[in-house]
């Protein structure tokens, strides 16, 4: 399979626990994105990378939110401390430098905080 | 105002008719447009992408784009029960690092 890649497709957890998601983009593609989407909505844009470098964040993205991409390959999302608030689907999503608009997303994680 | 509007439906249409979609955005200067589909549960999947005023047909879906309206819709011909599933428009706004800001999505339900 050669599609964006995330890991796990689920997970459960408790409030105040820490997670920690991980997303393998297309292997040409050294553009990363995430997303957050909650029910009803559209996927909300949370941070972007260009290869290893991490380029903007969004506002949503609290300081319990962590992204990194050390290699410009794989990126891993950590979530601190969650809370119900945090439960979601984070959507991952990639592109190459020259067509960075078009994204393909991953199958996504889903987040449940109990 | 919201930047990327979509009646958020449900649309209900007869197997084999034409389903519209509309979408408007508010940033005049966007440079990119695109039509995700969702299924329930699933991630979205890019179907098309347009650029530049007017229509673009790829088989049974056309997207047409007015810049001065600031308006992009979907058309599906020949609609089928497979086609029912949330609609999700994206924009790619100026100056954004192409990251997509999406509207909430139409969810279309196909009537066999």
């Amino acid at each position: 399979d050669t599609g964006v890649s995330q890991n796990p497709r689920h997970k459960i957890t408790k409030r105040g626990q820490n997670v920690t998601f991980r997303c393998d983009p297309i292997s040409e593609h050294n553009r990363l994105y995430w997303y957050r989407q909650t029910l009803g909505q559209g996927p909300e844009f949370l941070t972007y990378f260009q290869n290893e470098a991490q380029l903007e964040k969004s506002r949503l993205l609290s300081d319990r939110f962590s992204a990194e991409r050390p290699k410009g390959s794989f990126s891993t999302l950590e979530i601190q401390r969650t809370e119900q608030g945090d439960s979601a689907m984070y959507l991952c999503a990639s592109s190459l430098k020259l067509a960075g608009d078009i994204q393909y997303f991953g199958a996504g994680t889903r987040l449940s905080v109990l | 105002q919201k930047e990327v509007e979509q009646n958020s439906g449900p649309l209900s249409v007869p197997e084999g008719a034409i389903a519209s979609l509309n979408c408007t955005y508010s940033d005049r200067v966007s440079q990119s447009f695109f039509w995700y589909r969702q299924y329930s549960g699933k991630s979205p999947e890019l179907i098309m992408s347009i650029y530049s005023n007017g229509d673009k047909e790829d088989g049974r879906f056309t997207a047409q784009l007015n810049k001065a309206s600031q308006y992009v819709s979907l058309l599906i011909r020949d609609s089928q029960p497979s086609d029912s599933a949330t609609y999700l428009c994206a924009v790619n706004m100026r100056g954004s690092n192409y990251k997509l800001t999406f509207g909430k999505g139409t969810l279309l339900t196909v009537n066999p």
